[in-house]
């Protein structure tokens, strides 16, 4: 099945700087990658995802790139606030013949970052 | 509802104990996933259902996990003679439909003692 790998486990940077996260994936057949944001004693929720026809993706502060070839994957965040201080989570889907998302996680990536 | 619910948000179980979570998916949505998620750990798969099939059982631990979506919208986790390994948070998720964002519920944290 499939596995998921993501680094680094924690990463403080000042406010304003850049902070990268990154994800391996093992199954060539996944298509689908989100990711999330889970704030201490909430839900996770969907920042941003990619899929596999596309190399790149950005909203705003927040940037995703794919690399099928070498079957990994990043988040970019940009100008770094405050409130971007949480646990990110990366997430790959092999989509079953049945369609539906099964989403195996990274173990997470805490990000701290200081005014 | 506006979003994923989940009851109760906090539950301690002494060992031994049986304990239901529900989750009361956003309304229409057809498909709905549990999740365990222990301490410091991303989500792990436990089950998924399509309406009111359970297509997908193959993450649950043990036979001691159990769970249901009788009529396709809430869904019930049982855990029968809980153990101190079962403590972790439980997530529902739910989509509307194939290929779509999965929204979560904030999750029930389960403690046994």
């Amino acid at each position: 099945g499939e596995n998921v790998e993501q680094h680094p486990s924690t990463l403080s940077v000042q406010e304003g700087d850049s902070a990268v996260i990154k994800c391996t994936y093992s199954d060539s057949a996944s298509n689908y990658f989100p990711w999330y944001k889970q704030e201490l004693g909430k839900r996770p929720q969907l920042i941003i995802d990619i899929r596999s026809n596309v190399g790149e993706k950005k909203d705003q502060r927040i940037a995703v790139t794919l690399n099928k070839t070498a079957k990994h994957f990043s988040l970019h965040i940009t100008e770094t606030q405050p409130e971007d201080s949480a646990v990110y989570f990366c997430a790959a889907v092999n989509p079953s013949n049945t369609g539906f998302q099964k989403l195996v996680f990274g173990t997470g990536t805490r990000l701290l970052v200081s005014p | 509802g506006a979003g994923v619910s989940q009851s109760p948000r906090y539950k301690v179980a002494k060992r031994g104990q049986d304990v239901a979570l529900r989750c009361d998916p956003i309304s229409g949505h057809v498909s709905l996933f549990w999740y365990q998620q222990a301490l410091g750990q991303g989500p792990e798969f436990l089950t998924y259902f399509q309406n009111e099939a359970q297509l997908d059982k193959s993450g649950l631990p043990s036979d001691r996990f159990f769970a249901e979506r009788p009529e396709g919208s809430v869904s019930t986790l049982k855990i029968q003679r809980t153990q101190q390994e079962d403590s972790a948070v439980y997530l529902c998720a739910s989509t509307l439909d194939r290929n779509t964002e999965a929204f979560f519920g904030q999750g029930t944290r389960l403690t046994v003692v």
